[in-house]
């Protein structure tokens, strides 16, 4: 089956830092999600990537939709508290439909003050 | 607007007990599915729902069921608990659950489950 595979595990980062995470995938994808969850919480999504080297912004958060389309990479800007979370790449199985989503292993992040 | 709504948020069974979790959806949304978080496994659909019928359905074992009422309400069900279990069981809603731009999932915040 699909698998999504992402690193690093997890990061330890200074607060002002940026941060780079990424997804790979053994087969190809239409369509990426990169969802944050915290703790107690159910992940919530951050950028949804529709096409091939696409490149979308949301605030300080910066997401690429791999030309493969095997691989999709998150960077997040000046890095704040409340950034502290669990990030998960995601994308939709080849059933037509958004709902049955693969999830990726998820990075930990960690900020210092 | 109102998220998605699952209750309850926490909740202790024993071995061989069973349990009913639910989830409402957003307002208007009529694709419901159910996923289980687990540190192990990570995050694993479990099916989906759609006016009120199974519409996909995941690698797990038929105690995992679940069912959809005709105000998009979903409840799952696990019977027979086992240890293995324990985990997070998540909700999502989507508009249909077809792949487009305007049907991406919203969680809620899911249903702790613990198997003593």
């Amino acid at each position: 089956g699909q698998q999504l595979n992402q690193s690093p595990q997890s990061m330890f980062i200074q607060e002002g830092e940026d941060v780079s995470m990424n997804c790979t995938s053994s087969s190809i994808f239409n369509t990426w999600l990169w969802y944050k969850q915290d703790p107690g919480e159910g992940p919530v999504l951050l950028i949804a990537l529709y096409k091939a080297g696409e490149l979308t912004s949301n605030g300080r958060l910066t997401a690429q939709f791999g030309i493969t389309r095997k691989d999709s990479f998150l960077n997040i800007s000046a890095s704040i508290p409340s950034d502290v979370g669990i990030y998960f790449c995601a994308g939709p199985s080849n059933t037509g439909t958004a709902s049955k989503l693969t999830f990726g292993t998820g990075t930990r992040l960690q900020v210092t003050l | 607007k109102a998220g998605v709504t699952q209750t309850p948020r926490y909740l202790i069974k024993t071995r061989g007990q069973q349990v009913t979790l639910s989830c409402s959806p957003i307002s208007g949304h009529r694709s419901v599915s159910w996923y289980q978080q687990t540190p192990g496994q990570g995050l694993q659909f479990l099916f989906e729902y759609f006016s009120e019928t199974q519409r996909n359905k995941g690698n797990f074992p038929g105690r995992f069921s679940g069912r959809q009422f005709s105000n998009s309400r979903s409840e799952m069900n696990v019977s027979t608990l086992e240890l293995g279990d324990s985990a997070l069981y998540l909700c999502a809603s989507s508009r249909s659950g077809y792949s487009s731009g305007a049907n991406v999932l919203t969680f809620g915040a899911g249903s702790r489950l613990t198997v003593l």
